[in-house]
């Protein structure tokens, strides 16, 4: 069955520091890939997606992410972190031939001042 | 004015209680869903549907029902809430497949409802 993990359910860092929140996905086929932000009291806002072009894919608010099939990874990350950057992150991925998409757990970043 | 809204945003009610959830959208989708999110255990699909004679079950959809009124609408029914239906419920659209790999999902704002 396909599944999405998403390693470790909290990570922080501080503001300046390099951004990484780690996704991994469990298909036999390379699927279609995407990372939501979730701020608080706010629906799911999409932030890059993978659809089996470019395997470096930037989003907005100078995310981006690297598709790896030998690694079945789609890492997040983000240069230097902002305040604003504080928010739930989910990964999830469509696989061919699924009805929907599955999604990670979700990983809750904290900022540091 | 957003695509996906939900109504309420906010929602407290007594066991026993029957609740219904609404979720519009105009972005144009055939496909519709509803998750429950639960701090730790991220989204679970409840219910979903892929045009308005398509409804399907999601991973936990006892105690719950749906109405898929147009193709627009798409309504979360709770028939007798109890205390662990307490959680954020989001409604969410797709265009649906794109290579015939499931596509990305817009989501609505959030309903929280809290069953006392």
């Amino acid at each position: 069955a396909q599944s999405v993990t998403q390693l470790g359910s909290h990570v922080s860092v501080s503001e300046g520091a390099l951004v990484l929140l780690r996704c991994n996905y469990s298909s036999s086929v390379p699927p279609y890939l995407f990372w939501y932000v979730q701020y608080p009291n706010q629906g799911l806002q999409l932030l890059l997606k993978y659809t089996s072009a470019a395997t470096l894919v930037k989003g907005i608010n100078g995310f981006e992410a690297e598709f790896k099939k030998s690694e079945t990874s789609f890492h997040l990350t983000k240069p230097s972190a902002h305040m604003s950057d504080a928010a739930e992150y989910f990964c999830a991925c469509g696989i061919q031939g699924a009805q929907k998409l599955v999604f990670g757990q979700g990983t809750r970043l904290t900022i540091n001042p | 004015d957003a695509d996906v809204t939900q109504t309420p945003r906010n929602r407290i009610t007594k066991t026993g209680k029957r609740i219904m959830l609404e979720c519009s959208q105009t972005k144009g989708h055939d496909r519709m869903y509803w998750y429950r999110q639960d701090p730790g255990l991220g989204l679970r699909l409840i219910y979903y549907s892929f045009d308005v004679k398509d409804i399907n079950k999601g991973e936990i959809s006892d105690g719950y029902s749906v109405s898929r009124q147009a193709q627009a609408k798409f309504s979360l029914s709770l028939e007798s809430a109890i205390p662990n239906q307490t959680a954020l419920y989001f409604c969410a659209t797709s265009e649906g497949a794109i290579a015939g790999h499931p596509y990305e999902q817009y989501f609505g704002p959030g309903t929280r409802l809290t069953v006392t």
